[in-house]
């Protein structure tokens, strides 16, 4: 069974400082990857997804992430962040075939201190 | 385009109890997924459907059930409720291509 690893649970940054939130997966085949957020009370928010091609890709707010196949890793990155961005992020896959469901990371829960 | 929407946002129950949640995809996506979130197991994936038939399921007692009707809102029903069914309920929708999920703002269930 795929399954997928966020290695930091809760970080905690100064704005400006810059994020990079880890997360691998463990699957061998094909993978689509995402990124979600969910901002406090608000619903999860598609951030970015990678399905093929160039393995940076960019999403919303100046968020990007890279997708290194060789090391089952789809890390996210932002150079600066901002108050705003306080939030709880999710790493997903969807890479089983016929089975068009998401499996998610455990989170990390990041909070950006004013 | 009006988002995924879900009634009712909060609910209440007694074990034993059986509950009914409903969902309204975006417009014109076909492919409605669930997924429970909880503090100890996470985001874990229900079941998907797509034009009125279940095309994936989690790993879930019997007692999850859902269905989709023929203008896509799908509901799901967990039936004789247990404390440990106290979770926010997610729904998803999904435009066949690329495949992408576009999440609602769940339904909190408690069961007391």
């Amino acid at each position: 069974a795929q399954s997928v690893s966020q290695h930091n649970h809760h970080v905690i940054l100064s704005e400006a400082a810059s994020l990079e939130l880890g997360c691998n997966y463990s699957y061998g085949g094909t993978v689509n990857l995402f990124w979600y957020v969910q901002y406090p009370g608000q619903h999860l928010q598609l951030l970015l997804k990678y399905f093929s091609g160039d393995p940076l890709v960019k999403g919303i707010k100046g968020f990007e992430a890279e997708f290194i196949k060789s090391k089952f890793s789809f890390n996210l990155r932002k150079p600066s962040v901002q108050w705003s961005d306080t939030a709880e992020y999710f790493c997903a896959v969807n890479g089983y075939t016929g089975r068009r469901a998401l499996t998610f990371g455990s989170g990390t829960r990041l909070q950006v201190q004013p | 385009k009006a988002g995924v929407t879900q009634t009712p946002r909060y609910l209440i129950k007694t074990r034993g109890q059986q509950v009914t949640l409903s969902c309204s995809p975006i417009s014109g996506h076909r492919s409605v997924s669930w997924y429970q979130q909880t503090p100890g197991q996470g985001l874990q994936f229900l079941f998907e459907y797509f034009s009125e038939t279940q095309r994936n399921k989690g790993n879930f007692p019997g007692r999850f059930s859902g269905r989709q009707f023929s203008n896509s809102r799908s509901e799901m029903n967990v039936s004789t409720l247990e404390l440990g069914d106290s979770a926010l309920y997610l729904c998803a929708s999904s435009p066949e291509q690329p495949y992408e999920q576009y999440f609602g703002p769940g339904t909190r269930l408690t069961v007391t």
